[in-house]
């Protein structure tokens, strides 16, 4: 079955830091793979996406994932954080059964201190 | 123009209450959901509605009832709340059933309490 697993639940960048969220995939089949950001109190918004085009995709607000399958990662990276990228960011995948419906990994929230 | 909305955005009621969260996209979305986060955060998917049709009941109590009454609508409703049912419940929508690559476009969350 298709999943995805967030390594660690807190990560702590300060301002201007590069900033590294971590997440892995298990699938049997090219995987459709996204990055949700919550801010606080808000909805999900979609960061970015990977539909098996290029491997390194860029998305809003300066992210970017880049696709690797031999590693089976889809990890979410910043140059340089800012203080308003404060928030929990969720890595889901598309799940097929029957019909698809994403699953979402168990979130990274990201502090970021100045 | 808000693209999924959601109404009630706060919802406090007692344990066994009745109570409904409505839910509305204005994108031309065959596809609607229904997900619950928990206090950790955790998203699940309860259940889905492709143009009115029911097409993912993931395993909710009988107490969760979702409707459709077209394809821009998906309600919730839930009978004889308990405490377990406080969480933050999100609408979604997307373009089809099988078009999950184009992503997902989320409410804002009803966050309900059962006191």
């Amino acid at each position: 079955a298709q999943s995805v697993t967030q390594l660690g639940s807190h990560v702590s960048v300060s301002e201007g830091a590069l900033v590294l969220l971590r997440c892995n995939y298990s699938s049997s089949v090219p995987p459709y793979l996204f990055w949700y950001v919550q801010y606080p109190n808000q909805g999900l918004q979609l960061l970015l996406k990977y539909t098996s085009a290029a491997t390194l995709v860029k998305g809003i607000n300066g992210f970017e994932a880049e696709f690797k399958k031999s590693e089976t990662s889809f990890h979410l990276t910043k140059p340089s954080a800012h203080m308003s990228d404060a928030a929990e960011y969720f890595c889901a995948v598309s799940l097929y059964t029957g019909f698809q419906k994403l699953v979402f990994g168990t979130g990274t929230r990201l502090l970021v201190s100045p | 123009d808000t693209a999924v909305s959601q109404t009630p955005k706060y919802l406090v009621t007692q344990m066994g209450n009745d109570k409904s969260i409505k839910c509305e996209q204005n994108l031309g979305h065959d596809t609607m959901y229904w997900y619950k986060q928990d206090s950790k955060k955790f998203l699940k998917i309860m259940f889905s509605y492709n143009n009115k049709e029911l097409i993912i009941n993931e395993t909710v109590p009988n107490r969760f009832s979702p409707k459709s009454p077209d394809k821009a609508h998906l309600n919730l409703h839930i009978n004889s709340l308990e405490l377990g049912d406080s969480a933050v419940y999100f609408c979604a929508s997307s373009q089809g059933p099988n078009k999950a690559n184009y992503g997902y476009t989320f409410g804002s969350g009803t966050r309900l309490t059962v006191v």
